[in-house]
């Protein structure tokens, strides 16, 4: 089966850093997606993992372990435009071509003053 | 990034009519489109994956003949609802598959297409 978890809510202050969690279980695992999707706007890609550790870009960095089924996206010096729901996708079968991505249900951020 | 747009934006109709939504993949060809549905609060649910040229490829409980998807060239995918009751009504997203380097693959978004049944 299938299963991706993230926490459904978190509020975090302006300026601070935040780090969301996301834990997988899929059948077979060939790269991990990060997703921002502001409130009636369709996703768009922040990031994509598909080896262990850490790859960072600019504000955002997201991080994955393969062995843990386990990656975080890591927002830091937060601004008030960073709130949104941020969606963690796995592609779990191999690249052949036709390889959708699994969403999990998404993380609701709200950024405070 | 690349860009895919979709249309309409929006779309009001009556139960019983057909609507349909383009996906274009506006600065890049995609040989594969994704068709993706999403509730209110819900995260975004597979429809069918759309091949250039070949059959959709439908997610189990997407009914085929209800949601009707073309991919008739490299830059255009549509999805037409048949026959739309209220329960169709939902926020339709389009997404286009552009390769990168090795294996590396993303998948842009379209705007979205917001349906609403009366």
């Amino acid at each position: 089966g299938q299963n991706i978890d993230q926490p459904t809510e978190m509020t975090a202050t302006e300026g601070a850093i935040v780090q969301i969690n996301c834990t997988y279980q899929t059948s077979g695992f060939n790269g991990l997606f990060w997703y921002q999707q502001h409130a009636g706007e369709a996703p768009t890609f922040l990031s994509y993992n598909v080896l262990d550790g850490l790859e960072e870009k600019g504000r955002f960095s997201s991080f994955l372990s393969r062995s843990k089924g386990y990656s975080y996206l890591l927002l830091k010096e937060l601004q008030m435009k960073d709130s949104a729901s941020y969606l963690c996708a796995v592609r779990d079968r191999g690249f052949s071509g036709n390889t959708p991505l699994v969403f999990g249900k998404g993380t609701r951020l709200s950024v405070i003053a | 990034g690349a860009v895919v747009s979709q249309h309409p934006s929006r779309v009001i109709c009556k139960s019983g009519t057909s609507v349909k939504i383009e996906c274009r993949s506006l600065d890049f060809q995609a040989t594969t489109m994704f068709w993706y549905r999403q509730f209110p609060k819900q995260s975004l649910m597979l429809m069918a994956t759309s091949n250039e040229g070949s059959k959709a490829t439908y997610e189990q409980g997407v009914e085929k003949d209800k949601f009707l998807i073309n991919h008739a060239s490299l830059t255009l995918s549509t999805l037409t609802v048949t026959s739309a009751h209220p329960e169709d009504s939902s926020f339709y997203i389009c997404s286009a598959r552009l390769l990168g380097r090795g294996t590396q693959e993303t998948q842009y978004f379209g705007p979205g297409t917001r349906l609403l049944v009366l």
